[in-house]
């Protein structure tokens, strides 16, 4: 079963526009929750996760995200991207000792 | 480079051959992870191991795969009887575990396979 899933494939903005990238999990444990993300022609890594405490976590770049219980959601936000932003996105969860990824949202600026 | 390396970069092989991937993780990182991702999908969870334990397999992992990690260092992945499905890049990450607080995975570039 599909433990994290991301809901918006490909999305496209302008620069300065705000951006909402939407992750919903299934999994009754404990979460721990991550985004990543990956530039063109470089590796994966880690831009954000949620362990406890403030569900509102703050990453790199200006990145936040925001962990609601209730909605099973970790929904990534930026105010206002960049061109350099365009990249793919990806959802993860921490389950049973595993890292588990979404499918990903692939993200283009236009300049 | 302190990082993540894996090796080959690129591979590309007959069908029914067998491949071995290398990664090697960031050196005081004692679990590694093995993740195999096709385009147009997130990383697929493969395997991982804690120093030189191989913690969990993935039951959806053909027995034709087969890891090892046997110094607790670098890793190796071995794909035997080549098919084109198993076409897809490798990923190979590193973490300090346990302790949540320092989970964080990095990545290699990874190793793209290619099955002709």
């Amino acid at each position: 079963a599909q433990s994290v899933s991301q809901h918006n494939h490909h999305v496209i903005l302008s620069e300065a526009a705000s951006l909402e990238l939407g992750c919903n999990y299934s999994y009754g444990g404990t979460v721990n929750l991550f985004w990543y993300v990956q530039y063109p022609g470089q590796h994966l890594q880690l831009l954000l996760k949620y362990f406890s405490g403030d569900p509102l976590v703050k990453g790199i770049k200006g990145f936040e995200a925001e962990f609601i219980k209730s909605k099973f959601s970790f929904n990534l936000r930026k105010p206002s991207v960049q061109w350099s932003d365009t990249a793919e996105y990806f959802c993860a969860l921490n389950r049973d000792d595993k890292i588990i990824f979404g499918k990903g949202t692939r993200l283009h600026i236009l300049p | 480079d302190t990082g993540v390396s894996q090796d080959p970069r690129h591979k590309i092989t007959k069908r029914g051959q067998n491949v071995t991937f290398r990664c090697d993780p960031i050196s005081e990182h004692n679990r590694l992870y093995w993740y195999r991702q096709t385009l147009g999908q997130g990383p697929e969870f493969l395997t991982y191991f804690q120093n030189e334990a191989q913690l969990e397999k993935s039951r959806l992992l053909s027995n034709r795969f087969s890891a090892e990690r046997p110094k607790g260092s670098f890793s190796t992945l071995e794909i035997q009887r080549t098919e084109q499905g198993d076409s897809a890049m490798y990923l190979c990450a590193s973490s300090l575990a346990p302790g949540w607080a320092n989970e964080k995975l990095f990545f290699g570039s990874g190793t793209q396979l290619s099955v002709l």
